[in-house]
Formats: structure tokens, C-alpha cells, sequence
């Protein structure tokens, strides 16, 4: 168990539809990634927030939105979902917003399926 | 632009076989990381080990060996003594520069038979 928790662990859902995601990092990590799991991509990076304030965007879509909050948990939004947004959505926390050297722990996943 | 290769798609071997899985990258960066991550049937990516780009000692975990090297870009995982267990998908990431993000490797889907 890496300490990251991520709810739901599964959604299925319709297209046109909005979600959200939700994941609480390791206790005292401050930064919290993002990243999508597909067949046709395999892993990529997302977002990440770091004491509630973005750090850095990856292959992020305009429809998907992402925020930090006070508590340090962060929330995926997912909007007018497409059958291609099926995929593993994996958060990561880390100790601290520095690239070099910090690792980062996954939580769980949320499995999300696009009907 | 970082890179991580992992060629070898899907190796099976049986049980008490070594195996080694390979992993070759490329960045620009004097300094980065460099991780392997396991993803078992479950679906979640469990951290194995970090190694950074100043340190080329080799290390070892149980059955478990990594073995960096700068001058072949290479960062290969061996399992000794495989089991059943260690069937996953193995990825291989980078994190480098000033991005935050890693660069996930495609992975290499390992079978362990009996």
C-alpha cells in the first residue's frame, strides 16, 4: 500500500458526460501528479499540483481540468467525455515540488469506461 | 526530448529462471533519475527502486538487481530466481531537467510459469 488513496475505483459512464476523480496524496507529500493510462498512449503524464498551485502540464486535454486543495487532495475533472477518454487514471504524490530526486508513489487507480 | 525504450514487449519464462528486463533511454540532462515501477495483475504501479545519474552502482534487492549504465544509456532489471509472483508489467521511467513529469517506458509484460 503505497499511502495514496484514489476514489472511485471504477466509473462507467456515458459520453457527453462529466466526472471527477479524486485522490488523496501519502500524508505530508505536497506535490500530486496525474497521469493516464491507455492502450494507444500507455502512460502519460498529465498534471501536476504542488501545495495547491499547478507545477507543471503535460498531455492534458482543454476538456480536463485539475485543482489542489487546501487539505492537499486533488480532484480530476473530466468533461464532454469521449469514448477515447476510457482509460486507468493513476495519481502520484510526492514529498516536495522538486523534480530530481523525489519519488512518486501511485495510488491505486480509478478505472473510467466511456459507453 | 526524453525518451525510455523498452523493446522487449512480453518475455515469459518458468519458474526459477533468471530474467532481465531491458530498458534504454535517451535525454539531453546530465543529472536525472532513473525508476522502475511494477504493475501486477491489479492494476497498481508499485515503486521498485530509484537510481540517479551520478551513481552507477549496481544494487541489490533479494532477487532483485539493477544494473546502470551511462556509456550504453541502459538501466536493466534482473529478477533471479523468478516466481510466480513477480508476473506484472515492468515500466521503466525517467524524470529529468526541470520537468516534473516521468517518461514512462512502454513496459514489458513478464510471465512466470510454473
Amino acid at each position: 500500500d503505497s499511502g495514496v488513496t484514489q476514489t472511485p475505483k471504477h466509473l462507467i459512464t456515458a459520453t457527453g458526460q462529466r466526472v471527477t476523480l479524486r485522490c488523496s496524496p501519502r500524508s505530508g507529500d505536497l506535490s500530486v501528479y496525474w497521469y493516464q493510462q491507455s492502450l494507444d498512449q500507455g502512460l502519460q503524464f498529465l498534471i501536476q499540483y504542488y501545495n495547491g498551485e499547478e507545477r507543471a502540464k503535460g498531455n492534458i486535454l482543454e476538456r480536463f481540468s485539475a485543482q489542489q486543495f487546501p487539505d492537499l487532495h486533488s480532484e480530476l475533472n473530466l468533461s464532454s467525455l469521449e469514448l477515447g477518454d476510457s482509460a486507468l487514471y493513476f495519481c502520484a504524490s510526492s514529498p516536495t515540488h522538486m523534480p530530481l530526486g523525489d519519488t512518486q508513489y501511485f495510488g491505486p487507480g480509478t478505472r473510467l469506461t466511456v459507453l | 526530448a526524453q525518451k525510455v525504450t523498452q523493446a522487449q514487449t512480453e518475455i515469459s519464462v518458468v519458474e526459477k529462471e533468471d530474467v532481465t528486463l531491458d530498458c534504454v533511454y535517451e535525454t539531453r540532462d546530465t543529472t536525472y533519475y532513473l525508476f522502475w515501477y511494477k504493475q501486477p495483475p491489479s492494476g497498481e504501479l508499485v515503486f521498485l527502486i530509484r537510481r540517479n545519474s551520478f551513481d552507477e552502482q549496481n544494487e541489490i534487492s533479494g532477487r532483485y538487481s539493477w544494473n546502470f549504465q551511462k556509456s550504453t544509456s541502459s538501466f536493466n532489471f534482473t529478477i533471479t530466481a523468478s516466481q510466480v509472483v513477480d508476473s506484472a508489467v515492468y515500466f521503466c521511467a525517467l524524470g529529468n531537467g526541470t520537468a516534473s513529469k516521468l517518461t514512462f517506458g512502454t513496459g514489458t509484460r513478464l510471465q512466470v510459469t510454473l
